[in-house]
Parts: C-alpha cells; sequence; structure tokens
C-alpha cells in the first residue's frame, strides 16, 4: 500500500513551454501532497505543499506563478512549470501522506530537460 | 528551517560488512524521523521510522538509533549487499509539520 506516481518520467521541452506533471496516490486518498525539486547530488528541496481543495502553500523563494500547483481532488495533484527555462530543469519529486498521515511516500520522480 | 545533516557525504564498505550512517539533526522539538533511500533517477524510498519516545528500533537489516541528548540518528545496514548501494537521506519532523531532510549520504558497497 502507500504508493505513489508520477507521469511522465521524462520530459524534455523547448525552452518557453509550459510542462505539466502529475501526481498520483494510487491506494489511499491523500488530503495533502508535497511537491519537490532535486539537482544532482544534492538533498531534496521542498518547492509547495499541496492542499486538496485549497490553494498551495509555497516555500519562500518559489515563485507560484512559475510552478502552478491544483490539487483537485484526494488522489492527484498536478505541477505546472509555466514558461520553461533551462535553470528549471531538475528532477521533481512528489510525495503525500500515507493513510496514518505521517509517514510521507514519494513518487518515483520526473526528470525535466529544458533545451 | 530547520538544519538536518549528515556527518559523511560518502561512505564505502566493502560486501558483507556493516554500514553506519549518520545524520545529526538540530530541531529538539522532532518527535518523528524517517531514513529514505534513494537509488539513482528514483523517488526516495521509505526504509524504516522512529519515534522520539524510542531509542531503536530494527527492521530487515536495518537499525535505525536515536540519541535524543546530543540530537543524533544513525542507520546500521547488517551484511551491506550491493543493492544497498544508494544515497541515504534522514528526516525530522515536528508534531506532523513539515519533513526537513539531510543532505544525503552516499552509500557505495565493494564487491
Amino acid at each position: 500500500g502507500a504508493v505513489v506516481s508520477q507521469h511522465p518520467s521524462w520530459v524534455i521541452c523547448k525552452s518557453g513551454t509550459s510542462v505539466k506533471i502529475e501526481c498520483r496516490s494510487l491506494d489511499f486518498q491523500a488530503t495533502t501532497m508535497f511537491w519537490y525539486r532535486q539537482f544532482p547530488k544534492q538533498s531534496l528541496m521542498l518547492m509547495a505543499t499541496s492542499n486538496e481543495g485549497s490553494k498551495a502553500t509555497y516555500e519562500q523563494g518559489v515563485e507560484k506563478d512559475k510552478f502552478l500547483i491544483n490539487h483537485a481532488s484526494l488522489t492527484l495533484s498536478t505541477l505546472t512549470v509555466t514558461s520553461a527555462h533551462p535553470e528549471d530543469s531538475s528532477f521533481y519529486i512528489c510525495s503525500a501522506r500515507g493513510p496514518q498521515k505521517e509517514t510521507q511516500y514519494f513518487g518515483p520522480g520526473t526528470r525535466l530537460l529544458v533545451l | 528551517g530547520e538544519s538536518v545533516g549528515l556527518h559523511l557525504p560518502t561512505l564505502s564498505v566493502q560486501e558483507g560488512d556493516n554500514s553506519i550512517i549518520n545524520c545529526a539533526y538540530s530541531n529538539s522539538a522532532s518527535d518523528y524521523f524517517i531514513w529514505y533511500k534513494q537509488e539513482s533517477g528514483k523517488g526516495p524510498q521509505f526504509i524504516i521510522d522512529i519515534r522520539s519516545n524510542m531509542d531503536k528500533r530494527q527492521g530487515q537489516r536495518v537499525t535505525v538509533l536515536l540519541n535524543k541528548t546530543v540530537k543524533h540518528l544513525s542507520l546500521q545496514i547488517a551484511a551491506t549487499q550491493p543493492g544497498d548501494s544508494a544515497v541515504y537521506f534522514c528526516a525530522e519532523n515536528e508534531a506532523g509539520n513539515q519533513f526537513y531532510f539531510g543532505t544525503g549520504t552516499s552509500l557505495t558497497v565493494i564487491p
């Protein structure tokens, strides 16, 4: 149980385009999901907390208009990187609070490469 | 946010030996800790957790030790195998709020 999936796994796009990444909790409902980005050989950096039915809470320094988050259902949160640029290239990982509301379970990540 | 750091960024061990990965945390109010394993190109995978009312917890081949006095957490892997090669993160949590992650330790198992 407590499986989290992400789609797509890989995405390569041109500079200026927008990219949507999906995060799904497959066998449980997640009222709270989290979005992280990770650069090579570095730790996870929390970008925002996604709450079902309400606006996301963004960490300091993360542009909310750049990284749009929608959590429309109890099993799906989406992150849209708008007008992507090469510096947005990164590994984006989502997580969801498990059924016990304590442990976080992570998705497999989405690697974004902006050319 | 609170800082969680790892003492050793890299660790190499011989296959079959035991591995010990260390983590220091700074928030004395943290009451829940998790160790995650992250293989290259994949998301972090839950390994084991421990609450602050415990000093030790064992899983399959893994043991987590918590020393609240010095705010130190360790992960012990018994009989390390090549499949254990990965980056290991500790994460701390206070009262169900946000998790804070350490910088990670890269474990390499030498066959």
